[in-house]
């Protein structure tokens, strides 16, 4: 089974700061795919970016980007001139890849963020 | 909108009643997840189906919950016999299919509360 981390409850930032959030996970997988996911006060689930396992690149969507350390089992996101519209809660996530089995997604437990005006 | 759409948006039930949950998946999807959300706390999975197929129950409450995705109309989560702790957000979101799992579109959620 795997596991997602995320350490930090919550984090609070000055608008147009940069942030990092973190995530590390547990897997004997050696194929899955990684997520950020946003959910503001309205609740939707909202996917900010996806990074493969089998890729060495980090993903990057304009100001959101990930440092995956594969080797560490890590996972962090950046936000990078952080606006209002980015408090939220952020979760981290995790899928196996190549289906059958289960393909649903496993969260971590969520990093509240606050940008501060 | 040819967005995952589920309803109702909030649910409210006393306890020992049963709470249907449904959800339409995207367009030209065909397989659908179910989440479950307590407060304070990540989502989790309970389970994925196909039309007329549950892939994967792993997730699932051995007892009360039971969940289905008919040829026809939309997929329901059924909770029976409700206790305050089922209160949560349940989630549903849908793919193309399983190959296609890691696509997997939200839709607004259903807030149950048990009272």
């Amino acid at each position: 089974a795997q596991t997602v981390t995320q350490s930090q409850p919550e984090m609070s930032v000055q608008e147009a700061e940069t942030v990092t959030l973190s995530c590390t996970y547990d897997t004997s997988e050696s194929n899955y795919y990684l997520f950020w996911y946003k959910q503001p006060p309205s609740r939707q689930m909202i996917l900010v970016i996806r990074q493969e396992a089998y890729k060495q690149q980090n993903a990057t969507e304009n100001r959101f980007s990930v440092n995956f350390q594969k080797a560490a089992k890590s996972f962090s996101l950046k936000i990078s001139d952080s606006q209002l519209g980015d408090t939220a809660m952020y979760f981290c996530a995790f899928m196996k890849h190549g289906g059958g089995g289960a393909d649903g997604l496993t969260f971590g437990k969520g990093t509240h963020l606050i940008i501060q005006p | 909108n040819a967005g995952v759409m589920q309803n109702p948006r909030h649910l409210v039930r006393r306890r020992g009643q049963e709470a249907r949950l449904r959800c339409s998946p995207m367009k030209g999807h065909s397989h659908v997840y179910w989440y479950r959300q307590l407060p304070e706390e990540g989502l989790k999975f309970m389970v994925y189906l196909q039309k007329e197929n549950i892939i994967d129950e792993s997730g699932m409450p051995k007892e009360r919950f039971s969940a289905e995705f008919p040829k026809e109309g939309p997929s329901i989560l059924r909770i029976q016999q409700v206790v305050r702790g089922d209160s949560a957000a349940y989630f549903c979101a849908s793919s193309a299919g399983q190959l296609f799992s890691y696509e997997q579109y939200f839709g607004p959620g259903t807030r149950l509360t048990v009272t």
